[in-house]
């Protein structure tokens, strides 16, 4: 199976903050890379497919970028609604597709 | 609206069953494939099983082959996980996902249910 990491774990931002999530897959999974925002006591919600591609409704504050094995998720300017876990999800190889194992955004 | 709606969890002893449910409603439950995915308390999200459109083509993760089935009836827009000789490590809450094609591989999980808890303690 593909494993894929995200760096950080956490992180502590403020209200307008840049913030940048980074996803690393262990081999090459072109742009077959989706990423998920999660709050507590929820499903999780998409937020970019294939790589960089803003799901319908998402604020455009959120971009995706990266192909290969390394990934990045941009929050250009926090808000208090985006404090929550992100993951990202490979589909190159599935089943199963796999999931980092998440970063938690929390208020600085 | 499109929704999903999990239920059927609930406590359950080491070696139990327990059949999860996911009622679908505001679009057409049989042009689309479906996962359940589950996470553990505190933990992140895990594949656990997939299954087509129409029901021909299933999928399990190896930690539960053998042990869980998935289903779906698109009569009742339900899809279904009956899971057996449950351990410990099973428990966790369990998310439907509507999964969403682009091309040959591409695909996203575009809504889920509010997930369904599954607890394993005797």
């Amino acid at each position: 199976d593909i494993q894929m990491t995200q760096s950080p774990s956490s992180l502590s931002a403020s209200v307008g903050d840049r913030v940048t999530i980074t996803c690393r897959a262990s081999q090459s999974i072109s742009n077959y890379l989706n990423w998920y925002q999660q709050k507590p006591g929820k499903g999780p919600k998409l937020l970019i497919y294939a790589a960089s591609s803003l799901q319908s409704e998402v604020p455009s504050r959120f971009s995706g970028s990266g192909s290969g094995t390394d990934f990045t998720l941009i929050i250009s300017s926090l808000q208090p609604e985006d404090f929550a876990t992100y993951y990202c999800q490979q589909t190159y190889s599935s089943p199963p597709d796999t999931f980092g194992q998440g970063t938690r955004l929390e208020i600085k | 609206e499109v929704q999903l709606v999990e239920s059927g969890g609930g406590l359950v002893q080491p070696g139990g069953s327990l059949r999860l449910s996911c009622a679908a409603s505001g679009f057409t439950f049989s042009s689309f494939a479906f996962h359940w995915v589950r996470q553990a308390p505190g933990k992140g999200l895990e594949f656990v099983s997939a299954i087509s459109s129409n029901g021909g083509t299933t999928y399990y993760a190896n930690s539960v082959e053998g042990r869980f089935t998935i289903s779906r009836d698109n009569s009742k827009n339900t899809l279904y996980l009956q899971m057996g000789s449950l351990r410990a490590e099973d428990m966790a809450v369990y998310y439907c996902a509507r999964k969403q094609r682009l091309t040959q591989g591409h695909y996203y999980f575009d809504y889920w249910g509010q997930g369904t808890l599954v607890t394993v303690s005797s």
